[in-house]
C-alpha cells in the first residue's frame, strides 16, 4: 500500500518569498492533517480536514499560511510570505475517518528560510 | 505548562539496558494516550497505545495513571534499533474528532 506522498523534499527560500507544499494521502483516508515541527520539538497542528472541509485550523497562522483541500484528496499548504521562523518539516498526515489515533505520516518537507 | 512533558533526555544506554520514559499531561480530560516512534529526519510512526490497565508489546510496555496524569514507556533489553525519538501523545477530544497533542520528545541512543 502506497504512503503519505509529500513534495518537495526540501525546499530553501528566503524570507519574504511565498512557497507551497503538497500532499497525496493514502487512498481512502478522509481525514488529512498539516503539522509543523521545528528542530527539537514535537508536531503541532496546523489544520485538519475532513474530506474537503477544515475541522480544524485554530493554530493556523492565518494571516500567512493558507492549506486547501479542494477536492477532497490531495492538499496544499502555502506560506506567504515566509517569515525566518517558519523553518521547520511540513509534516502531513492521514487516517481514516474516526481513527484518528492512528494517524500515518508522510516524510515531511524541510523548508529553510534565509 | 506545556500539553504534554517528557524527559528531556537524551538517554544513552547499552545494548541490553533497560530504559523507562516518562511523560506528564496538563489536561485530565485527555481520553487516549500513544507513544509516537521518530528516527532521525524521518516522520513519526505509532509505536503503541497506552491503556489504563498497561499494555506490553515484545520488549515495550507502557503503563498510564490516570490520577497522577502520567505516561510511561519501559523498553527491555535494548537493541541498537531502538535508537530514536519517542513522542508521548495525548489525545484531547473536541471539535469533530479532536486532535492529537504531541510532545518534544525524548531522545534514546543505544550504543554497542
Amino acid at each position: 500500500e502506497a504512503g503519505v506522498a509529500q513534495s518537495p523534499r526540501y525546499k530553501i527560500i528566503e524570507k519574504r518569498q511565498s512557497v507551497a507544499f503538497w500532499c497525496n494521502p493514502i487512498s481512502g483516508h478522509a481525514t488529512l492533517y498539516w503539522y509543523q515541527q521545528i528542530l527539537g520539538q514535537g508536531p503541532k497542528l496546523l489544520i485538519q480536514f475532513q474530506n474537503n472541509g477544515v475541522v480544524d485550523d485554530s493554530q493556523l497562522p492565518k494571516d500567512r499560511f493558507s492549506a486547501e483541500r479542494l477536492k477532497g484528496v490531495d492538499s496544499t499548504l502555502k506560506i506567504q510570505p515566509a517569515k525566518l521562523e517558519d523553518s521547520a518539516v511540513y509534516l502531513c498526515a492521514s487516517s481514516l475517518p474516526g481513527s484518528i489515533n492512528e494517524q500515518f505520516f508522510g516524510p515531511g518537507t524541510r523548508l529553510t528560510v534565509l | 505548562r506545556k500539553e504534554v512533558e517528557q524527559d528531556p533526555g537524551p538517554f544513552n544506554v547499552p545494548e541490553g539496558a533497560t530504559v523507562a520514559f516518562n511523560c506528564t499531561y496538563s489536561n485530565s480530560a485527555s481520553q487516549s494516550f500513544f507513544w509516537y516512534r521518530q528516527d532521525c529526519r524521518k516522520e513519526p510512526k505509532l509505536l503503541m497505545s497506552v491503556y489504563s490497565s498497561g499494555n506490553e508489546d515484545g520488549r515495550f510496555t507502557a503503563q498510564l495513571n490516570r490520577a497522577s496524569q502520567y505516561i510511561s514507556l519501559l523498553i527491555r533489553d535494548s537493541k541498537l534499533s531502538d535508537s530514536a525519538t519517542y513522542l508521548c501523545v495525548v489525545h484531547n477530544y473536541g471539535g469533530s474528532q479532536g486532535n492529537l497533542i504531541f510532545g518534544k520528545g525524548t531522545k534514546l541512543s543505544v550504543k554497542p
